[in-house]
């Protein structure tokens, strides 16, 4: 199936540094998302972006949603060792009723205290 | 607590055996969806149900199959099973007719193929 790729697929920071992935695709979403998903759970909700160039917050994260409606970022800042996981972007063409998600193959962040 | 309920949480089984995977959604959510998470491939979209009826395939195996009931609980059927059929499966629900709504996702129930 269609993946989007993103990168990078690991990253090994100290605490206190700020961190920045992304995820590009050759094809156009509607809405981006980020989850994040710890083990041994589900992936969980972080930021849902619905509008190109949108730029939205959660704490000491911010996502955007590409002009192009290709690509999307997540900024970490002032990390900590809670923010430990993987983290994974998604895409989402809705239509017809249908919601179904494409998922990148995640960013696996680890937080050195 | 995403409110996604997925049972069971670990099941181990063998080639050729067939499984039932559950999951009952958040509260008011009518749409539910299926995905397959494993090493190589990532997470895969498996199907999506509204309100009892199928919305959206992904690339689900001919011998997987699922159903959303009346009560919009869904149950994932997967047959004549294999080993490369050992991964985690998803289940995210969402309202399902807004895609300002997102999916949120149960904690998985991790299937192991001996």
């Amino acid at each position: 199936g269609q993946q989007l790729n993103q990168s990078p697929q690991s990253m090994f920071i100290q605490e206190g540094e700020d961190v920045s992935m992304n995820c590009t695709s050759s094809s156009i979403f509607n809405t981006w998302l980020w989850y994040k998903q710890d083990p041994g759970e589900g992936p969980v909700l972080l930021i849902a972006l619905y509008k190109a160039g949108e730029l939205t917050s959660n704490g000491r994260l911010t996502a955007q949603f590409g002009i192009t409606r290709k690509d999307s970022f997540l900024n970490i800042s002032a990390s900590i060792p809670s923010d430990v996981g993987i983290y994974f972007c998604a895409g989402q063409v809705s239509g017809a009723g249908s919601y179904q998600l494409t998922f990148g193959k995640g960013t696996k962040l680890s937080v050195i205290p | 607590d995403s409110g996604v309920t997925q049972t069971p949480k670990h099941l181990i089984t063998a080639t050729g055996q067939r499984v039932t995977l559950r999951c009952s959604p958040r509260s008011g959510d009518l749409s539910v969806y299926w995905y397959q998470q494993s090493l190589d491939q990532g997470l895969q979209f498996l199907i999506q149900y509204y309100n009892g009826e199928e919305r959206a395939k992904g690339n689900i195996l001919e011998r997987f199959s699922a159903q959303q009931f009346p009560d919009l609980h869904s149950e994932l059927n997967l047959s004549s099973l294999e080993l490369g059929d050992s991964a985690l499966y998803f289940c995210a629900s969402s309202v399902g007719s807004d895609r300002k709504q997102p999916q949120h996702f149960g904690d998985g129930t991790r299937l192991s193929i001996l």
